[in-house]
């Protein structure tokens, strides 16, 4: 079974600086989606980036991008010039792709503050 | 994208009572999800909503507790059964709309037993 780790319970990152967020994962599948999600005090789960394990390129999402590391299971979050509003929580989440289950696996989360 | 209308946002219930929360998106979907969210922990899949048939439950999670309906592709309701306090959580339902996209997620139900 799959499963989705996140080591930093909680982060904190000063206005206009930039704070990377971990995320390490267990498959035997080669074949697979991960995403960020954020999840700020309204509750509603948004979806940040997204990264399919075929492609070797990073995504990006204008402040938002990801360092992939398929060999070493690897999936971090860079978020440059932090706003306020990126205050919340972040899970990091696995899809199977072979069985097109569409269900995720979360990780447990980092609650990012943000300082001004 | 899809607009997920999910409902009640919250409640606080009696224990041994049942909760019915609904889950209506704007377009028709392949796939409809219930999760769990306890406080302060991570989204845990409950069950997945199938059309015209009975859902597809996870580990630890059974229909007499849970019973899940989705008569069409667009609208799906969690029922809490006989809840206890332990039952206290966020009920977030997520859609996919087709094979290989993101899922999009409604804004929960806050559920209180006391």
């Amino acid at each position: 079974a799959q499963t989705v780790t996140q080591s930093q319970p909680e982060m904190s990152v000063q206005e206009a600086e930039t704070v990377t967020l971990s995320c390490t994962y267990d498959t035997s599948e080669s074949d697979y989606y991960l995403f960020w999600y954020k999840q700020p005090p309204s509750r509603q789960m948004i979806l940040v980036i997204r990264q399919e394990a075929y492609k070797q390129q990073n995504a990006t999402e204008n402040r938002f991008s990801v360092n992939f590391q398929k060999a070493a299971k690897s999936f971090s979050l860079k978020i440059s010039d932090s706003q306020l509003g990126d205050a919340a929580m972040y899970f990091c989440a696995y899809r199977s792709l072979p069985y097109n289950t569409d269900k995720l696996i979360f990780g447990t989360g980092t609650r990012l503050q943000v300082f001004p | 994208s899809a607009v997920i209308s999910q409902k009640p946002s919250r409640d606080i219930c009696q224990r041994g009572t049942s909760l019915t929360i609904q889950c209506q998106v704007d377009s028709q979907v392949t796939m409809m999800f219930w999760y769990r969210q306890q406080p302060g922990q991570s989204l845990t899949l409950i069950a997945t909503a199938n059309q015209g048939s009975e859902a597809t439950y996870e580990s630890g999670f059974v229909i007499d507790k849970f019973p899940i309906s989705r008569p069409n592709l667009t609208f799906s309701t969690l029922t809490v059964s006989n809840m206890s306090p332990e039952d206290s959580s966020i009920y977030l339902c997520s859609v996919v709309l087709k094979l290989n996209t993101e899922a999009f997620f409604g804004q929960g139900t806050r559920l209180t037993v006391v």
